[in-house]
């Protein structure tokens, strides 16, 4: 079956830089979506990309597409300690979204 | 999202009680899902329904039962708790527009420990 992998599963960054994670699929994606949970908390949507090559930016956060849809980033810049928890990228398979294993995000001050 | 609530938010039993989480929506959507959630290995689908004479398994649904008792209502049972069923639990929400899929809704999760 479809398999989603993210890399790396844990990142540290130092406040105010920026970092990049990696989500990959073994199969061609309709779409690809982002969550954030933060510690404690449940995951919530951030975003939706549909089209081959696709960069949308909210805020400091850039999440790109590939041209192939089998892989998608998202880049944080200036890092900022309300970036921490956990990213999830998900992609559908048939009726339901298989999830990645996500990044974990700690940011050192 | 306060529109999608669990109970209980947090569980211990023993191995081999009965347990059912309970999930319900004020969202109306049609679609509602189980998931389970381990350390490094993300969310894995127990089972989901997309009405409620709709009840499809999901990836790792041995040892797990749901029932749709309305649109709004969709709960998950551990016949049979193990310690490898301790987990943090999530019901989620969502509808189809058109060919794509809409984003899913999360509640804020039960935590189960069987001891």
């Amino acid at each position: 079956g479809q398999q989603v992998m993210q890399i790396p599963q844990y990142q540290h960054v130092q406040e105010g830089e920026d970092f990049t994670t990696y989500c990959n699929s073994s199969t061609t994606l309709s779409n690809i979506q982002w969550y954030k949970q933060r510690p404690g908390g449940h995951p919530v949507f951030l975003i939706q990309l549909v089209k081959s090559g696709e960069v949308k930016k909210q805020k400091r956060l850039t999440f790109q597409f590939g041209e192939a849809k089998k892989n998608s980033s998202l880049h944080i810049t200036a890092t900022q300690t309300t970036d921490v928890g956990t990213y999830f990228c998900a992609g559908p398979a048939g009726n339901k979204l298989t999830f990645g294993g996500g990044t974990r995000v700690l940011v050192k001050p | 999202d306060a529109d999608v609530t669990q109970t209980p938010r947090n569980r211990i039993t023993k191995t081999g009680k009965r347990i059912m989480l309970e999930c319900s929506q004020t969202k109306g959507h049609d679609r509602m899902y189980w998931y389970r959630q381990d350390p490094g290995l993300g969310l894995r689908l127990i089972y989901y329904s997309f009405d409620v004479k709709d009840i499809n398994k999901g990836e790792i649904s041995d040892g797990y039962s749901v029932s749709r008792q309305a649109q709004a209502k969709f709960s998950l049972s551990l016949e049979s708790a193990i310690p490898n069923q301790t987990a943090l639990y999530f019901c989620a929400t969502g509808r189809r527009q058109g060919v794509s899929y809409n984003e899913q809704f999360f509640g804020p999760g039960t935590r189960l420990t069987v001891l």
